[in-house]
C-alpha cells in the first residue's frame, strides 16, 4: 500500500529555468493537495486539486506557478522562471474524500534549491 | 486573520518522561485539528486528529487534549522515546471546513535526551 509518491526528492535549478514536480497520491485518493515549506516553518497551502480540476488556488503565487492534475498520471506542480526565492521544500498530501475527511496523507517533499 | 501557533519553539525532555506540546489557534470556526511529526528530510507524519466536538482523543502514547474556550490544543506523549524526536505541527482547518486546506502552526521541536 504505497503512500503519497513525490519525485524528485531533489531538484537544483539555475534562475531562469523551470521545475516541475510530481506527485501520485495514496491509491483510492481522488484529491491532491500542495503545500510549500520554507526552512524552520510550518507549511502553507498551495493549491487544491481534483481529477481535471482546480478547486483551490488561494495560495498559489499569481505569476510563474501552475498545477494540474490530469485524468491519468501524477498531479504537476510546475514553477516557471525559478527565482532563489522559490527554494524550499515542496510537499504533496492526498486524502479519500471532501466533507467527511480531511485527514491528509503527505508524500517526503520535493528540495527545491535554485541556484 | 487566523494564525495557529505554538508556545514554545523547542521542547527538550528525558527519556521515559511525558512531553506536552502546546498549542494556540485564533480561527473559532476551526472544527477539525491535527498534529502532524516531521522527521528531518521527511514529510508532516499523521499522529492524532480531533473534532471540536470532543475535548480530549487518545492514540497509541499520545493524548490530544482540546480547549474551545481559550482556543488551545496540546499534544501529550507518554513515555517519551528518541524515536520521538522531530518537529511537532499543530493544523487547524479554519473557518472553510471541510477543504483540506488546513493552517499549519511553526512547530516545535522535541529533543529527547537518553
Amino acid at each position: 500500500n504505497a503512500g503519497v509518491m513525490q519525485n524528485p526528492r531533489h531538484l537544483v535549478r539555475r534562475r531562469g529555468q523551470e521545475a516541475r514536480l510530481r506527485c501520485s497520491p495514496m491509491k483510492g485518493h481522488s484529491h491532491v493537495y500542495w503545500y510549500r515549506q520554507l526552512p524552520e516553518e510550518g507549511l502553507k497551502f498551495m493549491v487544491y486539486l481534483q481529477k481535471e480540476n482546480i478547486i483551490d488556488e488561494s495560495g498559489m503565487p499569481k505569476e510563474r506557478f501552475s498545477a494540474e492534475f490530469p485524468k491519468e498520471g501524477p498531479s504537476i506542480l510546475r514553477i516557471q522562471q525559478v527565482v532563489r526565492g522559490d527554494s524550499a521544500a515542496y510537499f504533496c498530501a492526498s486524502s479519500s474524500e471532501q466533507g467527511s475527511n480531511e485527514k491528509l496523507f503527505f508524500g517526503s517533499g520535493t528540495q527545491l534549491s535554485v541556484l | 486573520g487566523e494564525s495557529v501557533g505554538l508556545h514554545l519553539p523547542t521542547l527538550s525532555v528525558q527519556e521515559g518522561d511525558n512531553s506536552i506540546i502546546n498549542c494556540a489557534y485564533s480561527n473559532s470556526a476551526s472544527d477539525y485539528f491535527i498534529w502532524y511529526k516531521q522527521e528531518s528530510g521527511k514529510g508532516p507524519q499523521f499522529i492524532i486528529d480531533i473534532r471540536s466536538n470532543m475535548d480530549k482523543r487518545q492514540g497509541q502514547r499520545v493524548t490530544v487534549l482540546l480547549n474551545k474556550t481559550v482556543k488551545h490544543l496540546s499534544l501529550q506523549i507518554a513515555a517519551t522515546q528518541p524515536g520521538d524526536s522531530a518537529v511537532y505541527f499543530c493544523a487547524e482547518n479554519g473557518s472553510l471546513g471541510n477543504t483540506g486546506k488546513l493552517i499549519f502552526g511553526q512547530g516545535t521541536t522535541l529533543q529527547v535526551k537518553p
